[in-house]
């Protein structure tokens, strides 16, 4: 069965700092990639999504993601972070043929000001 | 463009009761698909619903059914509740089957 891996569980910076969250799934076959992000008080939003082609993503907020198809990781950056992005971030994959999106447990960031 | 709708927001209930979900799929999109939230998890696959028809399950038992109308908006009922079913139930719609799936605010059931 696939699955997806956050290895970060919970991460604390301070604003300015860099992010990366890691996650990595298990599955050998054409995947769609996804971050959700859940700011506090509010329901799951998409970040970014990668379904083909240019394996460097951007989103919103200035997020990013790089596929790298070789180590089966789908990692979230941003270049400075902001009190704001202090939330839950859910890496999800789904199969082509597939139509659940299997989800990773999550890791919440907390950003101080 | 209405999002996605969930009702009710909260809802509590005893072990054994029976319980209804609803959710209105966003404008045009006619595939829904259910969620299971426990507490410091992150969301697990119940369903999914397209043009009336499920079409694909995850790991639940069969006491978690469902329902998809013309209009394309889904009801999750939940029979012989058990205290496990605590949890944050969410729903998400997309466009067409293979789409991005965006979600609703969810609802947090409580089983005393």
């Amino acid at each position: 069965a696939q699955s997806v891996s956050q290895h970060n569980h919970h991460v604390i910076l301070s604003e300015a700092a860099s992010l990366e969250l890691g996650c990595n799934y298990s599955y050998g076959g054409t995947v769609n990639l996804f971050w959700y992000v859940q700011y506090p008080g509010q329901h799951l939003q998409l970040l970014l999504k990668y379904f083909s082609g240019d394996p460097l993503v951007k989103g919103i907020k200035g997020f990013e993601a790089e596929f790298i198809k070789s180590k089966f990781s789908f990692n979230l950056r941003k270049p400075s972070v902001q009190w704001s992005d202090t939330a839950e971030y859910f890496c999800a994959v789904r199969t082509q043929a597939g139509t659940a999106l299997i989800f990773g447990k999550g890791t919440t960031l907390s950003v101080s000001s | 463009e209405t999002g996605v709708t969930q009702s009710p927001t909260h809802l509590i209930k005893t072990r054994g009761q029976q319980v209804t979900l609803r959710c209105s799929s966003q404008s045009g999109h006619n595939t829904v698909s259910w969620y299971q939230q426990a507490l410091g998890q992150g969301p697990q696959f119940i369903f999914q619903y397209y043009r009336e028809e499920e079409n694909g399950r995850g790991n639940f038992p069969p006491r978690f059914s469902g329902l998809q109308f013309p209009n394309y908006s889904s009801e999750l009922n939940v029979n012989a509740l058990e205290l496990d079913d605590s949890a944050l139930y969410l729903c998400a719609s997309s466009l067409d089957l293979g789409d991005t799936q965006y979600f609703g605010p969810g609802t947090r059931l409580t089983v005393l």
